[in-house]
């Protein structure tokens, strides 16, 4: 069975500065992996994915994450942050077999201040 | 339909009472999927659904917690005499399978729970 750890519950940054959030993974096989993103008051969409190839994947606003398959990890970052980018952030991994569920982290509260 | 559609939108209820929340996925999604989101904590796997394989059951947290699957289509999620613990938000989900399509879920609005 597959698990995501992410670290830190909580990320304070300022507005323009960059962040990384942490994520890890845990999986006996070759996985997929995402990351979701949540805004207040809002369900849970797709940020960016990883399926296979390139190992730096892009996603929407701005946000990008690296495969990095010797440390099982799959970090999200941006470069510079914007005050709309305050969210809940989660990690998921599913194992590349087909119908395989989806495992999330618990999830990384970002919150960007003025 | 165009999105996930999940019903009630909230549901207030007494301590004992049973609840049924209803899941409509989007219109050829094979896997469906439910979770548990509580205040201020990550998603909780509860449930999957895929076509027509046995479901993966191993995140219900009791007995008193069920759920089903017609075909393709709708699911209910029942939860039998609730406990003040079970008030949460709870989350449907759906992704088009064989992968690579398997497991970009696209979420419905949720169904917030509130058991007093």
């Amino acid at each position: 069975a597959q698990s995501v750890t992410q670290l830190d519950s909580q990320v304070p940054v300022f507005e323009e500065a960059p962040v990384e959030l942490r994520c890890n993974y845990s999986s006996s096989v070759s996985v997929y992996l995402f990351w979701y993103v949540q805004y207040p008051n809002q369900g849970l969409q797709l940020l960016l994915k990883y399926l296979s190839g390139s190992t730096l994947v892009k996603g929407i606003n701005g946000f990008e994450a690296e495969f990095n398959k010797s440390q099982t990890s799959f970090h999200l970052r941006k470069p510079s942050v914007h005050i709309s980018d305050t969210a809940e952030y989660f990690c998921a991994v599913s194992n590349t077999g087909g119908g395989n569920k989806l495992t999330f982290g618990t999830g990384t509260q970002l919150k960007v201040e003025l | 339909g165009a999105g996930v559609s999940q019903s009630p939108s909230n549901k207030v209820t007494e301590k004992g009472k049973d609840v049924e929340l209803r899941c409509d996925p989007i219109s050829g999604h094979t896997a469906l999927y439910w979770y548990r989101q509580r205040l201020g904590q990550g998603l909780e796997f509860l449930i999957y659904f895929q076509g027509n394989s046995a479901p993966d059951k191993s995140g219900l947290p009791s007995d008193r917690f069920s759920a089903e699957r017609t075909g393709e289509s709708v699911s209910t999620l029942t939860i039998q005499r609730t406990q003040q613990e079970d008030s949460a938000v709870y989350l449907c989900a759906s992704s088009l399978a064989p992968p690579p399509g398997a497991n970009v879920l696209t979420f419905g609005a949720g169904s917030r729970l509130t058991v007093l």
